[in-house]
Formats: C-alpha cells, structure tokens, sequence
C-alpha cells in the first residue's frame, strides 16, 4: 500500500523567508503524480502544486516550488518569500496512475505558521 | 466555473441519530470522492467513484456509512447511527480522470460534523 509522510507536523518562518516542508512516500509503481495541497481555517483544500513523476524537470508555480528526488521518493515544497497568507496546513498527497487505481493518499500535514 | 458544493457546512446531532452530507461536484467530473479528515490529521478516503460505480470502499465502516451517486453526478453520504468517533470533517472531492492528462482533485469546504 501507498503511504505518504510528512515528518514535520509544524513549521514556522519569518514573513519575507524561505521554507521547505518535507515530504517521503512509499510506492513500487513507476507512474504517478505528486501535489502539495494547502488547507486554510475555511477547511477548502487548495492545490498548490503538482509533478507528474515521468518528468524530471521540478515544478514551479511562482512563489513555490518543489524538490522531487524519485528515486529517494522525496518530494519536497520550497517556499519563497513567504507571506502571511500562506499560513495554513500543508497536505502531500500521492496518486497512482496504473492498474485503474487512482486513490488519492495524504500524508498527516504540516502546519505551517508565517511570523509579522 | 463552479466549485465542489458540499451542504450542510456545519452539523451537530446527538449520538444514535442518522446524518446525511451531500456533494455536488464540478460539472463534468467522472470521478467523485468521499474523505474523512480527524482534527489535525490528513483526510483518509472513506469511498471513490468513478461515474455512478463505486470503485473503491475498502475504507468504509459498511455497517454504519452509506454512500450512492446517482446518476454519477450528485452524491450522499449517510452515518445511520452516528457515534461519537464519527465527529470529523467529512470532505468531497471530485476530479477529470481519462489517463493521461488527469486533473488533480478539486475539493469543497466540508461539513463538520459534531456528534455529541
């Protein structure tokens, strides 16, 4: 079975600074996708941003970026210059593509604060 | 475009009593998706559908929860009876899943639920 881990159930950064939340997972299949989702106290899981594990080239979405190490099955979320909005819990999640499974497994969060 | 609708936001109920969720996911979406997410835990999949067939229960307590889709649009989750274990908030999600060129799961505002 798929498991995903996020060994940091919480973070803090100053606003303006750079943070890196970590991810792992567990899986024997050769295709799938990653995301980081963000879940503000109005409980709406927002996607972040995503990888298609086929592509070596990390993704990007202007202030956030990830570190994705497949073979160390290692994704992790860099944040740059860090605002206040982004406070929020932060959910890694995992999502086979082969054998018509296409479950979507989350990691525990990381709850992340932004210090004024 | 709109969003995944959930309905009720908020619910509390006494335990032994029946509740019932709905979702309307975003139009177009094949795949449907039922979580359960525990205070400061990620969500953990309860059902997934895939247009009006439930694919994947595995996670489903069957002798309380009950879940349909009908028409492979709408869905309903149902606790019937409740326990005190079930307060949590209960997410739907929902998803264009055609093989290549997946989207990632787009989430409603959940409903949390109290069971007292």
């Amino acid at each position: 079975a798929q498991t995903v881990t996020q060994s940091q159930p919480e973070m803090s950064v100053q606003e303006a600074e750079t943070v890196t939340l970590s991810c792992t997972y567990d899986t024997s299949e050769s295709d799938y996708y990653l995301f980081w989702y963000k879940q503000p106290p109005s409980r709406q899981m927002i996607l972040v941003i995503r990888q298609e594990a086929y592509k070596q080239q990390n993704a990007t979405e202007n202030r956030f970026s990830v570190n994705f190490q497949k073979a160390a099955k290692s994704f992790s979320l860099k944040i740059s210059d860090s605002q206040l909005g982004d406070a929020a819990m932060y959910f890694c999640a995992y999502k086979p593509l082969q054998g018509g499974s296409e479950k979507l497994v989350f990691g525990k969060g990381t709850k992340l604060t932004v210090n004024p | 475009e709109a969003g995944v609708v959930q309905s009720p936001r908020y619910k509390i109920i006494e335990k032994k009593q029946p509740v019932a969720f709905w979702c309307n996911p975003i139009s177009g979406h094949n795949t449907l998706y039922w979580y359960r997410q525990n205070l400061g835990q990620g969500p953990e999949l309860l059902i997934r559908y895939e247009n009006e067939e439930a694919v994947d229960d595995s996670q489903l307590p069957k002798d309380r929860f009950s879940a349909e889709r009908l028409k492979g649009v709408d869905s309903t989750l149902k606790i019937q009876p409740a326990e005190l274990g079930d307060s949590a908030v209960y997410l739907c999600a929902s998803s264009l899943d055609r093989g290549v060129g997946q989207t990632e799961a787009f989430f409603g505002q959940g409903t949390r639920l109290t069971v007292v």
